[in-house]
């Protein structure tokens, strides 16, 4: 069946250091992939998103590559700040109308 | 942009007792919602999809009985738990997908910004 893995942390870095979040997809056909953030206490804000092999989602200086050929969707930062502490999951969707399915979600802590 | 709102954002209620949440979208129509269930230091859980005009879809596991869905019109879905227990305590997420057609889909949903449910 379609799942997402994820490094489950939690991961503690410190402030200007380089991020990667692993995530890996298991799926059939061509999935679209996405990175979401959660902020303590709130809930999902849609991070970045890509829908076809070798797309490259970015935002907020976040990047991630869809590679179909080693099934990833690895997320990355240059230099973290404290403000990116929060729990980002990945996650895939297979259709339109159809539930997404999550991995199981890394938390990062950034120290100043 | 189009958003997905959800209420109450946070309730308090007494074991026993039903609560009802509510999920919209605004400016666009939603015929499928999805209601997931997040416990804390975990991932989104789905509990069902929720379909306009028709039953709501339950996944394995969960009771129809207790989590009751009601698609009442094309932006309104609402879920109420009833008879609520301590173990019903958790922060509930409705999402919609985006009204998108044919080959440029993203398969994007907008998410809810979540109820937080505590049972005492």
């Amino acid at each position: 069946g379609n799942s997402v893995t994820q490094m489950e942390g939690p991961v503690t870095l410190s402030e200007e250091a380089f991020l990667t979040i692993n995530c890996t997809y298991t799926a059939t056909g061509y999935p679209s992939l996405f990175w979401y953030v959660q902020y303590p206490g709130e809930g999902l804000q849609l991070l970045l998103k890509a829908t076809k092999a070798d797309d490259k989602g970015s935002n907020k200086g976040f990047e991630a590559t869809y590679r179909k050929e080693t099934t990833s969707f690895h997320l990355e930062k240059g230099s973290v700040q404290v403000s990116d502490s929060a729990v980002y999951f990945c996650a895939l969707g297979k259709a339109s109308y159809d539930k997404v399915i999550f991995g199981p979600g890394t938390s990062l802590s950034v120290i100043p | 942009g189009a958003v997905v709102s959800q209420h109450p954002s946070w309730v308090i209620c007494k074991s026993g007792t039903s609560v009802k949440i509510e999920c919209r979208s605004l400016d666009f129509q939603a015929t499928t919602m999805f209601w997931y269930r997040q416990f804390p230091k975990q991932s989104l859980m789905l509990m069902a999809t929720s379909n306009e005009g028709s039953k709501a879809t339950y996944e394995q596991g969960v009771e129809k009985d207790k989590f009751l869905i009601n698609h009442a019109s094309l932006t309104l879905s609402t879920l109420t738990v009833t008879s609520a227990h301590p173990e019903d305590s958790s922060f509930y997420i409705c999402s919609a997908p985006l009204p998108e057609t044919g080959l440029l889909s993203s398969y994007e949903q907008y998410f809810g910004p979540g109820t937080r449910l505590t049972v005492t």
